[in-house]
């Protein structure tokens, strides 16, 4: 079975560039989630998907992030534009359901520098 | 939000046990507790999860206290690869996950 799928795997750019990152989940999986993962720290949920619709963006920053999951499969995260701050590995993760007894699958992660 | 709480650190001699504990006070009746590990540059890695009762898998075993307010992960024979970040979240069974997965507990494995 294939895993969730990433690219790039890593990404440096200047700030107030502007950034995508794209996932592709396991086949089947209806649920998807970004992280962001800053050195030191655990990943922070920023974005759950079931299908193509959003089921939490509560911790995304909404005035420079945007992310979308067209026809509930592959999803792209956006950065517009880009601070220092946001240097930090951006992770994918699908699960099957939303229910707790879903396990979730997580990508290699990019890794995002901001000089 | 229901969060958890761990020890930033933990050793452990090579293919000793290893017990790492996880707090949840403010658990609900409906979260699942799930541990992940994390090695070092990869993405987190599924461990095990359970509800109420306690579970064994090829990887470890989760003991959960009575009263659901903590739980404990075990691996039976530590190696040198076990070293990792190993993160104990709670899942919200009703969909609304909320995961919050905090800093976790350094395993360090002593060879």
């Amino acid at each position: 079975e294939a895993g969730v799928a990433q690219s790039p795997r890593y990404k440096i750019i200047e700030k107030r560039q502007s950034v995508a990152f794209w996932c592709n989940p396991i086949s089947g999986h209806a649920t998807l989630y970004w992280y962001q993962q800053i050195l030191g720290q655990g990943p922070k949920l920023l974005i759950q998907f079931q299908n193509n619709g959003v089921v939490d963006d509560s911790q995304l920053p909404k005035d420079r992030f945007s992310a979308e999951r067209l026809k509930g499969v592959d999803s792209t995260l956006k950065i517009q534009p880009a601070k220092l701050e946001d240097s930090a590995v951006y992770l994918c993760a699908s699960s099957f359901g939303a229910r707790g007894n879903n396990e979730q699958f997580f990508g290699p992660g990019t890794r995002l520098t901001v000089l | 939000d229901a969060k958890t709480t761990q020890p930033n650190s933990m050793e452990s001699n090579e293919e000793e046990p290893v017990h790492l504990p996880c707090n949840h006070s403010t658990i609900s009746g409906t979260d699942y507790i799930h541990w992940y590990r994390q090695l070092p540059s990869q993405g987190p890695e599924y461990v095990i999860h359970g509800l109420t009762s306690n579970v064994n898998n090829r990887m470890a075993s989760l003991a959960i206290a009575e009263d659901r307010k903590s739980s404990t992960l075990i691996l039976h024979r530590a190696t040198l690869r076990d070293a990792a970040v190993y993160y104990c979240i709670l899942r919200d069974n009703a969909g609304a996950n909320n995961l919050f997965f905090g800093t976790g507990t350094r395993l360090t494995v002593i060879p």
